[in-house]
């Protein structure tokens, strides 16, 4: 069964500054998609960042980026030039790609503060 | 925008009450699904559906059972509500679609507290 960790309960980081999330996962899968979604506080949960594991690129959205080592099982967040706004709960997921409906499996998430 | 609603932000019941969260979303997704969300658990699938009356047993579904008589509408039932069932209960919804990048969009959450 897949299982995914986020060994980090809480982090904090000054405003401006960089910060990295991680994420390790276990699956005996070839293909599959790795997520991070992230929940400010009393919020709805959004898509943050995507990763397809047949990409080699890392994916990139604005301040946001991965660092996928599929090798190591190892999906990292990076948030560069932190804001207020970025303060929120942090969940890693993984998903299986076989079909649309299947199972997202999320990490117990990092609490991220962004301190002014 | 895809918008996922719940009928209630915050909800108190007594044990054994019978409880009825109500989720609803607007983009004409296949899929559905309702997790439960307890600190240092992450989310867990109760259940999920990818299609009007279709269901599907999540990873804990002892408790618990769902209606979907309506394609936007997803309903998750606690026939006698208990204590821990305390929880943060979030929906979601996705698209079937190849181009949905498998992205879940979610509901609000409703917090409940089982006295």
């Amino acid at each position: 069964a897949q299982t995914v960790t986020q060994s980090q309960p809480e982090m904090s980081v000054q405003e401006a500054e960089t910060v990295t999330l991680s994420c390790t996962y276990d699956t005996s899968e070839s293909n599959y998609y790795l997520f991070w979604y992230k929940q400010p506080p009393s919020r709805q949960m959004i898509l943050v960042i995507r990763q397809e594991a047949y990409k080699q690129q890392n994916a990139t959205e604005n301040r946001f980026s991965v660092n996928f080592q599929k090798a190591a099982k190892s999906f990292s967040l990076k948030i560069s030039d932190s804001q207020l706004g970025d303060t929120a709960m942090y969940f890693c997921a993984f998903m299986k790609g076989e079909t649309s409906y299947d199972k997202v499996i999320f990490g117990p998430g990092t609490s991220l503060s962004v301190i002014p | 925008d895809v918008k996922v609603t719940q009928s209630s932000r915050y909800l108190v019941k007594r044990t054994g009450e019978k409880v009825f969260l109500e989720c609803v979303q607007d983009m004409d997704h296949e899929n559905m699904f309702w997790y439960r969300q307890d600190p240092g658990l992450g989310l867990r699938l109760i259940y999920f559906s990818y299609d009007v009356k279709m269901k599907e047993k999540g990873d804990i579904p002892e408790g618990y059972s769902v209606s979907r008589e309506k394609k936007e509408r997803f309903s998750l039932i606690l026939e006698s509500a208990s204590t821990n069932q305390t929880s943060m209960y979030l929906c979601a919804s996705s698209s079937a679609g190849e181009s949905s990048y498998n992205e879940q969009f979610f509901g609000p959450g409703t917090r409940l507290t089982v006295l």
